[in-house]
């Protein structure tokens, strides 16, 4: 497609599961962007990759959090023994270049724990 | 972390009026881009800003980069229904920091 999708669109799960969450950038786009936004919140960084490696990570709240980019294409975020605090809209960006200005959102992933 | 203010947070408006919004950072970056999100909807760019004391218009947007580097401008005229939406600012490191966001009500 022509933009950035992510999949699933929402997602509903129980407190303690693992859930997965997709991300397809524009073909192309060699950095790629996970954010965390709440609700009434702007987007919050967690991690990017440039090409298939994590070059930063800082903003991953912990370590039940974790990406991979493995072809450098489609990323997935791994949310590991999931809490209520987790729920929020999960965005995923691209851009064709790490230090190009302009990134291009997909969707979002809805993530509701219960 | 980054801290990037937005106001004001919302605005109530009437359809045609103009609309005016402002983001300022406590440090110096070379970017600031505009987005503005809907309701389900990741962020779309609607303006970059590249250069200190650069003024860029998009259709009935125009933004400002101000010249201290700290601070940018967006300005809405003739504002519609569909306008309707949060806008936020954005200046572009590796992590990329978004404001506070400000939410936007246009009456008919």
């Amino acid at each position: 497609g022509a933009g950035v999708s992510q999949t699933p669109s929402n997602k509903v799960t129980e407190k303690g599961k693992y859930v997965e969450l997709r991300c397809d950038p524009i073909s192309g786009h060699t950095a790629l962007y996970w954010y965390r936004q709440s609700l009434g919140q702007g987007p919050e960084f967690l991690i990017y990759f440039q090409g298939t490696g994590a070059a930063d990570d800082s903003g991953l709240p912990n370590d039940r959090f974790f990406a991979v980019r493995p072809e450098g294409s489609v990323s997935t975020l791994k949310i590991q023994r999931t809490e209520r605090g987790d729920s929020a809209v999960y965005l995923c960006a691209s851009s064709l270049t790490l230090i190009s200005g302009s990134r291009f959102f997909g969707p979002g992933t809805r993530l509701t724990v219960l | 972390g980054q801290q990037l203010n937005q106001s004001p947070q919302s605005m109530f408006i009437q359809e045609g009026e103009d609309v005016s919004m402002n983001c300022t950072s406590s440090s110096i970056f070379n970017t600031w881009l505009w987005y503005k999100q809907e309701p389900g909807e990741g962020p779309v760019l609607l303006i970059a800003l590249y250069k200190a004391g650069e003024l860029t218009s998009n259709g009935r947007l125009t933004a400002q980069f101000g010249i201290t580097r700290k601070d940018s401008f967006l300005n809405i005229s003739a504002s519609i229904p569909s306008d309707v939406g949060i806008y936020f600012c954005a200046l572009t490191g590796n992590q990329f920091y978004f404001g506070t966001g400000t939410s936007l009500t246009v009456i008919p």
